[in-house]
């Protein structure tokens, strides 16, 4: 079966820097995507791996590992409105169909 | 800016009715999707379409039809409406020509079914 995991919360205060691992295992991979969801919202695109690596987009970086099937999140210098539910999405097809991950609500306190 | 409307934020139906959700897109996209959002699965599939009246299942599809008669305008439809359908209702939309990994979603339609 396909499936994608990432641990289901994370708690962390302002500033702090916090990394959301995802593991998966999909019949297709051509990429991972990430998707930030606050609550009430609607998902909104992060950011995309397609190669093996680090890509930065101002405090959020994203990694992938495609011989370890493994992707990470970081979000640095966090504040309180990155407070939201972050899912990972394996790209699984030249179409552009994705099989999300349950998600991972980040709490950051004060 | 993309923009992808749902015809309703909430929706109370009771069970048996039949149910239409309508998603609209504004970016000649091709691709278009629909979702189900339960707490702790995170985003299911149910259909997909690749072009106008064109339609793949997905994970999730029974119980559920689709309608896509215009390019911008994917319709999602509960032949019989039942109570383990009561769930929060995604549609997005991503055109292949340029970044297919991009899905751009609607705010949602969160169903209720009596």
């Amino acid at each position: 079966g396909q499936s994608l995991e990432q641990p289901s919360e994370v708690t962390a205060v302002e500033g702090a820097i916090v990394q959301i691992n995802c593991t998966y295992q999909t019949s297709g991979f051509y990429g991972l995507s990430w998707y930030q969801q606050h609550d009430g919202g609607a998902p909104t695109f992060l950011s995309y791996n397609a190669l093996d690596g680090l890509e930065e987009t101002g405090r959020f970086s994203s990694f992938l590992s495609r011989s370890d099937s493994y992707g990470y999140l970081l979000l640095q210098e966090l504040q309180m409105k990155d407070s939201a539910s972050y899912f990972c999405a394996a790209l699984t097809d030249s179409w552009g169909k994705l099989q999300f991950g349950a998600g991972t609500q980040v709490v950051v306190t004060p | 800016d993309v923009k992808v409307t749902q015809s309703s934020r909430y929706l109370v139906k009771r069970t048996g009715e039949k149910v239409f959700l309508e998603c609209v897109q504004d970016m000649d996209h091709e691709n278009m999707f629909w979702y189900r959002q339960d707490p702790g699965l995170g985003l299911r599939l149910i259909y997909f379409s690749y072009d106008v009246k064109m339609k793949e299942k997905g994970d999730i599809p029974e119980g559920y039809s689709v309608s896509r008669e215009k390019k911008e305008r994917f319709s999602l439809i509960l032949e019989s409406a039942s109570t383990n359908q009561t769930s929060m209702y995604l549609c997005a939309s991503t055109s292949v020509r340029s970044s297919k990994e991009t899905q751009y979603f609607g705010p949602g339609t969160r169903l209720l079914v009596l």
